[in-house]
Order: C-alpha cells, then structure tokens, then sequence
C-alpha cells in the first residue's frame, strides 16, 4: 500500500514557469517535509511543515492537514531547479518517515 | 558545522557477504536515521537511533541491523547480501527523535552486490 502519493512523478519545464508538485499522504501525520535531491544523490530538506504555509525565496509550500494533501510551487523556475523533490510525512504513530516516490523536475533554459 | 558524513562512499561486494557503513552525524546531532534508496521502491526508512537505543524500525529482514556508540556516531551492517541490497544507503541526523525536527541527510553510501 502507499501511504504517500506524488504527482506528476515526471515534469518538464520551461525558464521562469511556476511549477506546482503535490503530495497527497493517507497516515496521521505531526509534520511534512519537502526534500530535494540532486543527481549524485544527495538530499537536502528544504521545508518542515505542520500546518498552513511557507516560503523561502522562490519555493512556497502549502499543507492542508484535513485534506492530508502538501503542494510544493517554484515560481519563475531555473535550470538549477531541475532535481528530484520528494514529499516526507513523518508519521505521528509509528514515527517514522513515509516517502512519496518523487517528482523529476527538468527546467529548460 | 561539518555535515553529516559516510563512509564509504562506494562499495562492492559479492552475495553471502556482510558489509559494514558508517555515519557519523553533526556535533550535537542524538539521532541517526538510516535509509535504503532503490530506482524501483524509492526512499524506504531502516531504522532510526537515539542517545544509543533503536527507536524505531522499518519493514526490513533482520540481516539489517545497525547500532548507535556513545558519541552519536553510528553503523549500519547488512549480513548475507542479497543482489537486491544494491542500493544508495543514506543516513541523516537531527537533534531529536521529534519528526518536526529537520533531518540532515549524508551524501550516501552506493553499495553494489554482485
């Protein structure tokens, strides 16, 4: 069973369009991070969330704890952009990470 | 602050070997999470360590195992490798066990099983 669902898993983009990833979970959650990855593997985290919204430069995040659904937005995409961002959950019973598959991001210049 | 850091960063091994990786988290860092990353099943959750103790444990066979030393540094130890073991292994530290807490990710260990 997948407890975290991400779409689209794969995503091409010209410069400077603004991008939406969403992430939909089916466990109890305390907290949702967002977490990118680039080709050589590694993984930075780029937001923690626990309700409403965040942003940071040109990335916002959103989670809707009702709906158990967290959307990532690039606005005024870069080809720097282009990485692997996966939705992270941290379950509030078991206590551990769920991850969605990820999303490919590839922004044209 | 140095980041979190693994060694090895490759390795080769046969089936029906054991290997052996290791984590070592930021200064201050009590807890270690130790991940598989697969290009079929994604990012899967091993376990985790906190101030030495196993906190957690994710859907994996028993010839995963891993440990936590005084110092928060920690190994990982995969027994009898399987062709499927091959993977990027990943570990990450945070100050607490709290999932609010932001998780600092090392940059991995690829292990190949041939």
């Amino acid at each position: 069973k997948n407890e975290v669902e991400q779409s689209p898993q794969n995503l091409t983009a010209q410069e400077g369009e603004f991008i939406t990833i969403n992430c939909s979970y089916s466990v109890g959650i305390s907290a949702l991070h967002w977490l990118q990855q680039h080709p050589g593997g590694g993984i930075v985290s780029l937001f923690m969330l626990s309700s409403g919204k965040k942003k940071h430069g040109r990335l916002i995040a959103t989670i809707n704890i009702q709906e158990k659904h967290s959307s990532l937005h690039i606005t005024a995409s870069h080809p720097r952009d282009s990485a692997v961002y996966i939705c992270a959950p941290g379950s509030n019973t078991g206590n551990q990470f769920y991850f969605g598959t990820g999303t490919s991001l590839t922004v044209i210049p | 602050k140095a980041g979190v850091t693994q060694t090895p960063r490759y390795l080769i091994k046969t089936r029906g070997q054991q290997v052996t990786l290791s984590c070592s988290p930021i200064s201050g860092h009590r807890s270690v999470s130790w991940y598989q990353q697969t290009p079929g099943q994604g990012l899967q959750f091993l376990f985790e360590y906190f101030s030495e103790t196993q906190r957690n444990k994710g859907n994996f066979p028993g010839r995963f195992s891993g440990r936590q030393f005084s110092n928060s540094r920690s190994e990982m130890n995969v027994s009898t490798l399987e062709l499927g073991d091959s993977a990027l292994y990943l570990c990450a530290s945070s100050l607490t066990t709290r999932r609010a807490d932001t998780q600092y990710f090392g940059p991995g260990t690829r292990l190949t099983v041939l």
